[in-house]
C-alpha cells in the first residue's frame, strides 16, 4: 500500500451517465495528479494540482471535471463519455519542493469501460 | 512541450542476462529522469531516479544512465530474475522548483518478460 487510495477500482458507465472518481492519499504530500493510461500508449498527464490550486490541464475535453477539496483528496467527475475514454485512470501524489521534481506515488487506478 | 520516445517496445531475455531499455527525449531543460516499473494489474512504482547533475546512478541489480547533450538515458538490469517481468516507464520532467509540481511526461513503456 502506497498511500494512496483510489475508488472504485472498477466502473462501467454509459455515454449519458455521469459518474466521479475518487482519490485520496495518507502521504501529506502537497501535490496530486490524474493520469490516464490506455492500451500501447504513455501514461498521459490530464490535470495536476498543487497546493489545492489547478496548475496544469493538459488539453482535456470538458467532460473531464477535476476538482480537490483539499491537499488530501482529488476527485474526477466524468459526463457525457466516449467509449474512446475507456482506460485505467491512475491517481497520484508527490511532495514537491523549491529543490525540484519529487518521486510519485500512484494509487491502484480505477479501470473505466464506456459503453 | 516535451516529448518521450522508449525503446524498445518488448523485450524478452533469459534469466541472468541483463536488459537495456533506453529512452530519449526532447526538452534540453528537463532535469529529472524517473524510471517506473508496472507489473501486471498493479500501480507503477518507482524504481530508480537520475538528476541531470549525475551521470549514473547504481542501485543493487538497476542502474541508469544518462547522456545530456544527446538527451538520452537508459536503464540496465543485471542478472535479470523472472520477478523483474513486468512493464518499465522512463520519464522526463523539469521540476521548475519554486514549489512548482513535477510534470512528468512518460514514454510508452517497456514489455519485459524475463524467461526462465
Amino acid at each position: 500500500e502506497t498511500g494512496v487510495t483510489q475508488t472504485p477500482r472498477h466502473l462501467v458507465m454509459g455515454m449519458t451517465n455521469k459518474k466521479s472518481l475518487k482519490c485520496e492519499q495518507h502521504l501529506g504530500h502537497n501535490a496530486m495528479y490524474w493520469y490516464k493510461q490506455s492500451a500501447k500508449k504513455p501514461l498521459e498527464l490530464m490535470f495536476v494540482y498543487s497546493l489545492e490550486e489547478r496548475v496544469e490541464n493538459n488539453s482535456v475535453p470538458s467532460r473531464f471535471s477535476p476538482e480537490c477539496p483539499n491537499s488530501s483528496h482529488l476527485f474526477l467527475h466524468l459526463h457525457t463519455l466516449q467509449p474512446e475514454d475507456s482506460a485505467l485512470y491512475l491517481c497520484a501524489s508527490s511532495q514537491d519542493t523549491p529543490g525540484g521534481a519529487e518521486k510519485l506515488f500512484f494509487g491502484s487506478g480505477t479501470q473505466l469501460s464506456v459503453l | 512541450g516535451e516529448n518521450v520516445e522508449q525503446h524498445p517496445s518488448t523485450l524478452s531475455v533469459q534469466e541472468g542476462d541483463s536488459a537495456v531499455i533506453k529512452c530519449t527525449y526532447s526538452d534540453s531543460a528537463s532535469n529529472y529522469f524517473p524510471w517506473y516499473k508496472q507489473e501486471l494489474g498493479k500501480r507503477p512504482q518507482l524504481i530508480i531516479d537520475i538528476r541531470s547533475n549525475v551521470g549514473e546512478k547504481k542501485d543493487q541489480r538497476i542502474a541508469v544512465t544518462l547522456n545530456k547533450t544527446a538527451k538520452h538515458f537508459s536503464l540496465h538490469i543485471t542478472e535479470t530474475q523472472p520477478e523483474d517481468s513486468a512493464v518499465y516507464f522512463c520519464a522526463a520532467s523539469k521540476g521548475f522548483g519554486g514549489g512548482a509540481t513535477n510534470k512528468l511526461i512518460f514514454g510508452t513503456g517497456t514489455l519485459l518478460a524475463v524467461q526462465p
